[in-house]
């Protein structure tokens, strides 16, 4: 079974919307981390936001927040005012702690956004 | 602060050579993965460390050696290059205060001809 899914291969968002990406994780571990990253087309890799399976609080990061649902086990990603530097790839990623430093990445979402 | 770096950035291997990629950081990270990335399936974990001296499979390992003999290196060595391992492939740290927290560097290219 897939760790991570994410089912949106392409999205596309208005210049100063807002725009959800799905995430959806499969564990069994209580004790996880839940991460985005974004990679640009240059090819490097940027950590956004971290969610922890413990913490009681959404995690927020300027325009980005983590819509964390732990009982649907998934972690969408909200960009708010999007950017036209927010056009990228992101990609959805979870450790689980008791398997030491396993790190599981879905397979990505390309965002574009539109001027 | 130069960060995570990693050597080369692009190289071209025939089959059954051998070569060994090379990633250096300079924020006293004390673990250290590599990853690879292929086309429509995100990154997936070869290695880590978790610190000087010490190395342990991830998700993908086979084909695939590491070492950690500093703690500012991890180098990933690949004894026989297969086609299959063509592949983009990054590097990233992270430290133990902080270690949700992952730095990566800006990946090397590999084509196995």
């Amino acid at each position: 079974a897939q760790k991570i899914t994410q089912t949106q291969p392409g999205m596309f968002v208005q210049e100063k919307e807002a725009v959800t990406l799905d995430c959806t994780y499969d564990t069994s571990d209580p004790s996880y981390g839940l991460f985005w990253y974004k990679q640009p087309s240059s090819g490097e890799m940027i950590f956004l936001i971290y969610q922890g399976s413990y913490d009681q609080q959404n995690a927020t990061e300027g325009r980005y927040s983590l819509n964390f649902q732990k009982a649907r086990k998934s972690a969408n990603l909200v960009i708010s005012a999007s950017q036209l530097g927010d056009s990228a790839m992101y990609f959805c990623a979870m450790r689980e702690f008791s398997t030491g430093n396993q790190f599981y990445f879905g397979t990505g979402t390309s965002l574009t956004v539109i001027p | 602060n130069a960060g995570v770096t990693q050597t080369p950035k692009f190289r071209v291997l025939k089959t059954g050579q051998s070569m060994t990629l090379l990633c250096a950081q300079d924020m006293n990270h004390e673990y250290m993965y590599w990853y690879r990335q292929d086309p429509g399936m995100g990154l997936r974990l070869i290695h880590y460390s978790v610190g000087e001296g010490t190395t342990a499979k991830g998700e993908v390992p086979d084909g695939y050696n590491v070492s950690r003999l500093k703690k500012q290196n991890f180098l990933l060595g690949l004894e026989s290059a297969a086609p299959s391992q063509t592949s983009v492939y990054f590097c990233a740290s992270s430290s133990l205060i902080k270690e949700e927290t992952q730095y990566f560097g800006p990946g090397t290219r590999l084509l196995v001809l």
